[in-house]
């Protein structure tokens, strides 16, 4: 079936470090795969995806580069704020299907 | 351009009660999601509905059913409540797969609060 794997626990960082959540996946056919973030109390938000092998989503400074060869999609930003405190979740949906897949998501604090 | 909005925003029943959640989609989109997120978890999905049919649904007993109106917004209901089903209910809406060309961006609502006393 499909699934998406997220690094267990929580992301305590201080402002301006660097941040890397890893998500690798498993997928009967030819995935998209997403990064969705969650502030408190709301929905999800799109943050980027990647449609086929080696492209690479931006946005807001976050990247994620869609890697075959080794299953994964992992979230970068070179220097976080306060403000990107969220939940960050990897999510997949196969050619022909709308049906995400969601991994179980990282609580990620930056500290001032 | 009015995003996906959903109805209510919180909501509390008591065991072996019904519920019904509602969702608009996006404006332009046809197929609405809906999918269950636990505390602390990542959202599941529970079906998709398109052109007022289901069109795909995940591992959820039948006392979750849901409807499409011809307008595209689209109703969750769940029936015999229980404890377990207390969960943020999200509501995504995209294009339909075959129009979006394989595959299509899912934009959610901010979801309603499902708390069972």
């Amino acid at each position: 079936g499909n699934s998406v794997t997220q690094m267990e626990g929580p992301v305590t960082l201080s402002e301006e470090a660097f941040l890397t959540i890893n998500c690798t996946y498993t997928a009967t056919g030819y995935p998209s795969l997403f990064w969705y973030v969650q502030y408190p109390g709301e929905g999800l938000q799109l943050l980027l995806k990647a449609t086929k092998a080696d492209d690479k989503g931006s946005n807001k400074g976050f990247e994620a580069t869609y890697r075959k060869e080794t299953t994964s999609f992992h979230l970068e930003k070179g220097s976080v704020q306060v403000s990107d405190s969220a939940v960050y979740f990897c999510a997949l949906s196969v050619y022909g299907n709308n049906r995400l897949a969601f991994g179980k998501g990282n609580q990620v604090v930056v500290i001032p | 351009d009015a995003g996906v909005t959903q109805s209510p925003t919180h909501l509390i029943k008591t065991r072996g009660q019904q519920v019904t959640l509602r969702c608009s989609p996006k404006s332009g989109h046809d197929t609405v999601s809906w999918y269950q997120q636990a505390l602390g978890q990542g959202p599941q999905f529970i079906f998709q509905y398109y052109e007022e049919e289901e069109r795909q649904r995940g591992n959820f007993p039948d006392r979750f059913s849901g409807h499409q109106f011809p307008n595209y917004s689209s109703e969750l209901n769940v029936n015999a409540l229980l404890l377990g089903d207390s969960a943020l209910y999200l509501c995504a809406s995209s294009l339909e797969a075959g129009r979006s060309g394989g595959t299509d961006t899912q934009y959610f609502g901010p979801g309603t609060r499902l708390t069972v006393l």
